[in-house]
């Protein structure tokens, strides 16, 4: 069966980095584009990035453009992100997530990992 | 970029009430339209795409439609499992913009 699991998450202060991980299985992971979506607490759903199947297009929220960077490396089912220069306003659950071929919504969530930027 | 908005905000409903959730683009994006069911501490899951394709599981007492601007998901029958927040979210291109959000309720 399809999973996504994230890790990477933590606590950490503003201004500093952290890398965010998605391990893929279940399903042929160079066959699909893969995004990062998140929730702030108690707030609703932002979608932050995307990277094509075969890595080729990248792009990105305004809010994050020039400090995230979405890789993968489809030869060990993983997803990352680079997360730079964090904000407090990156405080969020952060969510991988499968898009069907072809589409940009999505129909496989992992359960996500909780990033908290705070000093 | 293109806003999505959604209407109500919250929303309180009675068991077996038909409730309407409405999701507005400020531009036309044909019927690249999703919609997903959060309900609390889980993961969102895909109810409808392409504006009012039922999702493989989904209930059918779900449904959705709409194009261009415009866009509604009905339950036709509201269970007490159904209580969780829906958003609607605009794939034609990036970003793909999700709306804020409706939190629905039983009464």
């Amino acid at each position: 069966q399809v999973q996504l699991v994230e890790s990477g998450g933590g606590a950490v202060q503003p201004g500093r980095s952290l890398r965010l991980s998605c391990a893929a299985s279940g399903f042929t992971f160079s066959s699909y584009g893969m995004h990062w979506v998140r929730q702030a607490p108690g707030k609703g759903l932002e979608w932050v990035a995307v990277i094509w199947s075969d890595g080729s297009y990248k792009y990105y929220a305004d809010s994050v453009k020039g400090r995230f960077t979405i890789s993968r490396d489809n030869s060990k089912n993983m997803l990352y992100m680079q997360m730079n220069s964090l904000r407090a306003d990156d405080t969020a659950v952060y969510y991988c997530a499968r898009d069907v071929p072809g589409a940009n919504f999505f129909d496989y969530w992992g359960q996500g990992t909780l990033v908290t930027v705070s000093s | 970029d293109i806003q999505m908005t959604q209407s109500p905000s919250s929303l309180s409903a009675s068991v077996g009430d038909r409730v309407t959730i409405t999701c507005r683009a400020s531009q036309g994006i044909s019927n690249y339209l999703a919609w997903y069911q959060q309900k609390p501490g889980k993961v969102p899951k895909l109810l409808i795409y392409a504006a009012s394709t039922l999702q493989s599981g989904v209930p059918s007492r779900f449904s959705g439609s709409g194009s261009g601007t415009d866009f509604t998901l009905t339950i036709s029958s509201l269970q007490p499992e159904d209580v969780a927040t829906y958003f609607c979210q605009k794939y034609n291109s990036a970003p793909y913009t999700f709306g804020q959000g409706t939190k629905l309720e039983i009464k």
